[in-house]
Formats: structure tokens, sequence, C-alpha cells
């Protein structure tokens, strides 16, 4: 099982917008309604931001929004600070033998 | 607090085995899935096997089946990820993570580095 793609990189100035995409599949994202999305500080551990495609846990700003469409998810950022600068990660449910994939991963760059 | 704390990673040769801990505190981690999730330097998230609540159910993913086992202790309130045969690609930081919201992980450990080399 492959990666789920993600653009290596994304960048934006302070108050913009930035859109990461997720493209998968119909065996994985397109086929589930379970795509979560966690970001990454360098040298720490992943934090949930995203789950079940939209949904935010408590305490993530509502800066943070998930969509899905086909076998493409997005995560999009808006309004960017500083402490938004980070890697990314989307991740699916796959079933079967699969279970879970990871995406590629995106380094947003806060301009 | 819920947290949780890995343990048991180091340095092995390959063909090695290693078992590595994930010890949950704040939470009972007997009402939650865990997974594992590894990290190669400079590399992306991979999966890696997740156990249910209470144990009779594990998923592994291929490239380690057969070399891995993932085991739980609820009593003590830990998982285990249990290595062996292990390979240079193994080299990676492990992180247990728990399932607290659905097909998803909501609280990271640290990690634990393992280096396979000789």
């Amino acid at each position: 099982q492959s990666a789920l793609t993600q653009p290596p990189s994304a960048s934006g100035s302070p108050g913009q917008s930035v859109t990461i995409s997720c493209t998968g599949t119909s065996s994985d994202v397109g086929g589930y309604n379970y795509v979560s999305w966690y970001q990454q500080h360098p040298g720490k551990a992943p934090k949930l931001i995203i789950y079940e495609v939209s949904k935010r846990p408590s305490g993530v700003p509502d800066r943070f929004s998930g969509s899905k469409s086909g076998n493409t998810a997005s995560l999009t950022v808006s309004g960017l600070q500083a402490e938004d600068e980070a890697d990314y990660y989307c991740n699916s449910y796959a079933g079967g033998n699969i279970f879970f994939v990871f995406g590629t991963g995106t380094t947003v760059t806060v301009l | 607090e819920a947290q949780l704390v890995e343990s048991g990673g180091g340095l092995v040769e390959p063909g090695g085995s290693l078992r590595l801990s994930c010890a949950a505190s704040g939470f009972t981690s007997g009402n939650y899935w865990i997974w594992w999730v590894r990290q190669a330097p400079g590399k992306g998230l991979v999966w890696v096997s997740d156990v249910s609540p209470d144990g009779s159910e594990t998923k592994l993913a291929d490239f380690v089946k057969g070399r891995f086992t993932i085991s739980r202790d609820n009593a003590k309130n830990t998982v285990y990820l249990h290595m062996n045969s292990l390979r240079a690609e193994d080299t990676a930081v492990y992180y247990c993570a728990r399932g607290g919201v659905y097909f998803a992980v909501d609280i990271w450990g640290q990690g634990t580095l393992v280096t396979v080399s000789s």
C-alpha cells in the first residue's frame, strides 16, 4: 500500500489561508469518512487536529478545517499564524489488510 | 492529565530483538485502541500496528508481519510491541498513540528511538 499523496510544501503569509491536499484511492480516502490530520513540529510528537474528515478535537482552533471530495481530502488553515509552521500528515482508514495509511507529509511555511 | 510514555528503544544489531513498552497514565488504557506508528529519520509517519481494548484483535502492517507482534497488559496499563528479526530499515522513532476518537489517535507519546545497526 503506497502512502497517500500530499504536496511536499505549502506556504502563506500571516493571516492568509493555505490548503493541503491528500489524494488516495476509492479503497482508502474515497471509501471511508475516516480521514484524520496531524500537525507535527520539529522534534515533537504529532498532534491530532482533524478527525472523521472535518471534526475538530476540543482545543483545536476553528482556523483548521477539513473536507473531502471523492478520493481527495483537504486541510485548510485560515488566518495563518507563525505557530502553524509545521509538518502536516493526513491519515485514512483503508480496511482490508492495509488498515491505515498516512500521507507523505506537507511542510507548511509561514512567510 | 492523560499521557503515554514509551520505553525500550535502543541500539540493536540486525537480526536482533527489542520489546517496546507504552505505559499509560491519567486514563484507563484498557478502554482504548492503541496504535504504534514509526518515523524514520527525516521521513514521514507510518502506521505499524494496533490492538483492541481487550487485546483480542490485533493488526500489523505487511512489512512487519511475521516479525513484530503487539500485546497488552491492561492490569499494568501497558501495551507492548515485540520486534524480532530487526532490519536496518526498521530504524525509526516509534510512537504509541491512543485511539480516542473513531479511526484516529488523539494522544501520542514522546517516542522511543530504535536504531538497527552493526
